[in-house]
């Protein structure tokens, strides 16, 4: 039972390039979450999914687009990289009336 | 524009000192919880509490909801360098999808 994992753990992208977050649970969980870390500010919801094929928009979602074609996946997507995306990427999970479950996060440095 | 303000930020003390974070909002939460992260993982749930006024104790760490639900204290006793570590309060609000809305976390050092 591995939780919530995260690919990649760390990324370097350059103004403009694109890329894709994958974030996995094997907990059979319904809902999914992406949030970004940065100093000072907490968390900060970008996407958010209560299952399987939804989708929905958080705090921050511009510049970002999400999936979830399988109940276990939850992909973020960056489709043109900016420096200001520069943060810590954080993928949680959990089932209705408990508690979220973290992934390690990815760190993504944008140039 | 911060919904849940968390203070202090940073908080430097040495080990057996007693210290407290605060959480406070405007809004009313259905639940709050804490957690506690550490450097390179993600956040780990403490406790949560669901009840105004309710008083939750985890050994040396006692948590308290507000009677109005709109904020939380985090009191730590005889604090020891384990306890070292980012802390963030997190409500939640009814029919939201079970989203959180994080503080700004407080960074608590704990020197021996």
């Amino acid at each position: 039972n591995a939780g919530v994992t995260q690919t990649p753990k760390f990324r370097v992208l350059k103004t403009g390039q694109s890329m894709t977050l994958l974030c996995a649970q094997d907990m059979n969980h319904e809902y999914m979450y992406w949030y970004r870390q940065d100093p000072g500010m907490g968390l900060r919801l970008i996407h958010y999914s209560v299952g399987e094929g939804t989708t929905a928009k958080g705090e921050v979602p511009d510049g970002y687009n999400v999936s979830r074609l399988k109940k276990q996946n939850f992909l973020l997507g960056l489709e043109s990289a900016a420096p200001s995306q520069t943060s810590v990427y954080f993928c949680a999970s959990k089932q209705d009336g408990y508690e979220q479950y973290f992934g390690p996060g990815t760190r993504l440095t944008v140039t | 524009t911060q919904l849940l303000e968390q203070s202090p930020q940073f908080l430097s003390i040495q080990e057996g000192e007693n210290l407290t974070v605060y959480c406070n909002s405007s809004s009313v939460f259905s639940s709050l919880q804490w957690y506690r992260q550490e450097p390179g993982e993600g956040p780990v749930l403490l406790v949560t509490v669901v009840t105004g006024g309710e008083v939750k104790k985890l050994k040396r760490l006692t948590f308290q909801f507000g009677d109005a639900r709109k904020d939380s204290s985090l009191h730590i006793t005889a604090a020891q360098p384990g306890d070292t570590g980012l802390y963030l309060c997190a409500g939640e609000k009814l029919a939201s999808g079970s989203r959180l809305t994080f503080g700004e976390g407080t960074q608590l050092t704990v020197n021996p």
